[in-house]
């Protein structure tokens, strides 16, 4: 079956901007958690939805948003973008919450100039 | 400040050997562990876990050391392949019902043929 899917893959927006990435899970898997990865900091949790709403959230700022649509898709939006924004973000499915087991896809790498 | 450390960003062993990666955490409440494999171009792959009940989990040419007391954790690898080479996170979750893990900074293996 086809794995999670994110697009677009990468990126290049200028400081100010705003990106929205998008994020397709497994078919049947109803949780998808977001995630950052820089080099000094490896990945940091974003952010997880489950059935629409969202179940956790990392320490981010609220310049990071999200949401999940009913088909389990789901959209992370940067807004008011940061040289530090620069990062591969990355999105992991699971059929239920709390299992730990991830399936990710292959990141949207952006970049911010 | 990061709750789950790799100190060794890269680590090299010969074919056939034994590969040891290490993880440190400092957070008592994390009750469940992972190791994930990264390919570049790639999302992160579940690789092996273990819960904070047991001290080793086996899987494989893979096992997972737990020392509680030390909050240390160590994946080892017997013996090593050469498609071994990747970079390899240790993760882990403090909390049941929600996937959102704490990731260390990644050991690039390389397994020299």
């Amino acid at each position: 079956k086809a794995g999670v899917t994110q697009t677009p893959r990468y990126l290049i927006k200028t400081r100010g901007q705003q990106v929205t990435l998008s994020c397709s899970p497994i078919s049947g898997h109803r949780s998808v958690s977001w995630y950052q990865q820089t080099p000094g900091q490896g990945l940091q949790f974003l952010f997880e939805y489950f059935s629409e709403t969202q179940r956790n959230k990392g320490n981010f700022p609220g310049r990071f948003s999200g949401r999940q649509f009913s088909n389990s898709r789901s959209e992370m939006n940067v807004s008011t973008l940061e040289l530090g924004d620069s990062a591969l973000y990355l999105c992991a499915s699971s059929y239920l919450t709390g299992t730990n087991v991830l399936t990710f896809g292959a990141g949207s790498r952006l970049t911010v100039l | 400040d990061q709750q789950v450390k790799q100190n060794s960003p890269s680590l090299s062993v010969q074919e056939g050997r034994i590969s040891i990666l290490n993880c440190d955490y400092t957070n008592s409440m994390f009750d469940y562990f992972l190791w994930y494999k990264k390919y570049p171009a790639e999302g992160p792959t579940f690789l092996i876990s273990i819960s904070s009940i047991k001290d080793k989990n086996e899987d494989g040419r893979f096992t997972v050391f737990l020392n509680k007391s030390a909050k240390h954790l160590s994946l080892h690898i017997v013996p090593s392949q050469p498609g071994d080479s990747a970079v390899y996170f240790c993760a882990a979750s403090a909390q049941t019902g929600a996937n959102n893990l704490f990731f260390g900074t990644g050991t690039r293996l390389t397994v020299i043929p």
